[in-house]
């Protein structure tokens, strides 16, 4: 168990719909890192929040949108969903600034399904 | 960003040595190569990091030599629940948590 929490667990939504993911990241760690995971794909970095500001984002598409709260809790949201959204999302929590390379520790994920 | 190259898929059997190599030849003077273990719908699993030489915890040992190439992962006595993904990365140094840029990863199987 990395500490690391997620929901819900399962969700299934519509085209066009909007989806609200959460995380909470482990004790003490200051960075949340947001990754969708196709199936049979390995995790593609989707943006990572730093002090509540978004601090680097890969390439998706400005329907894809977050928030990390004072406590280092995270949100991914997804607006005007389609069905090419459907995939494992993955939140990781770190250190910034841990020195000697800042571990990434990932939650469990969240399986999205839209129809 | 630097790229890894690792095999797409490896069999074992239980009790034996499985060692995967990852290759990384333009890897930066400040990256940590970084391995995962990921099973089917889990997130991945943070196994061993390392910079140069070797590394070793209670679950895996990591080689790395000297030009920083590439890297061996090696899994000591495998059982049937290390069957799993395994994936090779690399990680910023201090002062810089980036993205994790994650490739196909080798698929272990191992078999009884």
């Amino acid at each position: 168990e990395t500490g690391v929490t997620q929901s819900p667990t399962h969700l299934i939504k519509t085209r066009g719909q909007q989806v609200t993911l959460r995380c909470s990241s482990q004790s003490g760690h200051n960075t949340v890192s947001w990754y969708q995971q196709a199936l049979g794909q390995g995790p593609q970095f989707i943006f990572q929040y730093y002090r509540e500001e978004e601090n680097g984002r890969g390439n998706f598409p400005p329907r894809f949108s977050g928030l990390q709260f004072p406590n280092y809790s995270s949100e991914l949201n997804v607006n005007a969903l389609e069905l090419d959204d459907s995939a494992l999302y993955l939140c990781a929590s770190s250190v910034a600034g841990a020195g000697e390379g800042e571990t990434q520790y990932f939650g469990p994920g969240t399986r999205l399904l839209v129809l | 960003l630097a790229k890894t190259t690792q095999p797409i898929s490896m069999d074992s059997y239980e009790g034996q040595e499985v060692n995967i190599t990852c290759s990384h030849n333009n890897i930066a003077t400040n990256d940590y190569i970084t391995w995962y273990q990921q099973f089917p719908s889990q997130g991945p699993r943070f196994i061993i990091q390392g910079y140069k030489t070797k590394v070793t915890n209670e679950v895996a040992s990591l080689f790395i030599p000297a030009d920083r190439k590439s890297s061996t992962l090696s899994l000591p006595r495998v059982s049937l629940s290390d069957t799993a993904v395994y994936y090779c990365l690399f990680l910023h140094g201090s002062g810089n948590t980036g993205k994790l840029i994650f490739g196909q990863g080798t698929t272990l199987q191992v078999k009884p």
